[in-house]
């Protein structure tokens, strides 16, 4: 049973950098789509990226939300079995509650796809403000 | 276009069916999976690959797919089944980046 835990600061000052990691215990890394999810305050959830970790876990191809492209990161630690979430310049509207999550890639006997995440950790409240 | 879109709010009366939408492009070439949560906790994985239930979600939890459709329907509607619902898909652009539906709030009345 794979479990996700995050940490980082829970105030971030405006214009400074973000920086949350996911410590995972239990279950492999390799072959999963380790992703960073937002929730506003009211809000519904927002993808803010992944990282794959398929083939090998010290190879990790990534995609991101474009509405963040430019100030998001992802980065994964597969020998301590952490990954790491870097957002720059965070304003008021990234106060969230972030979650990790571990996503997979499925296919039916037809080919069809589905994409799933089914662990998440249990979320952390980042506010921004000075 | 790269968005899911859902009913902001839907109700059902306890024990009867409900359905909820997830709409979208992506959805014509991924299987949606859906998830619930609940005020103050995180989101839980209720449906993927269309109709596939975790294990210990009740089986009152049915989901379906057509064109660029998905829903997720609950037989016979619990008290506890009260909560925010949102679909999920994968880009179908070369970004491959995941999405989110805005949401259903579900009211057991």
């Amino acid at each position: 049973q794979v479990r996700l835990q995050e940490s980082g600061p829970g105030l971030v000052n405006p214009s400074e950098t973000l920086s949350l990691t996911c410590s995972v215990s239990g279950g492999a890394i390799s072959n999963y789509y380790w992703s960073w999810i937002r929730q506003s305050p009211g809000k519904g959830l927002e993808f803010l990226g992944y990282i794959y970790t398929g083939g090998t876990p010290n190879t990790g191809s990534t995609s991101y939300n474009p509405s963040l492209q430019s100030r998001v990161s992802l980065s994964l630690d597969p020998a301590n079995r952490h990954f790491s979430l870097t957002l720059t310049s965070v304003t008021s509207a990234d106060t969230a509650v972030y979650h990790c999550a571990r996503g997979q890639l499925g296919a039916t006997s037809t080919g069809r796809s589905y994409f799933w995440f089914d662990s998440w950790s249990p979320g952390t409240l980042v506010t921004v403000s000075s | 276009s790269s968005e899911l879109t859902q009913d902001p709010a839907v109700s059902v009366a306890l024990g009867q069916t409900v359905r909820i939408t997830c709409q979208g492009d992506s959805l014509s070439i991924y299987y949606a999976s859906w998830y619930q949560q609940k005020p103050g906790q995180a989101p839980v994985l209720v449906m993927y690959g269309v109709n596939r239930r975790p294990s210990g979600i009740p089986d009152r939890f049915s989901g379906s797919s057509s064109g660029h459709t998905a829903s997720l329907t609950i037989t016979g509607a619990q008290a506890e089944d009260e909560a925010d619902y949102y679909c999920n898909s994968r880009d179908i652009s070369d970004n491959h980046r995941g999405l989110f539906g805005g949401g259903t709030k579900l009211t057991v009345v």
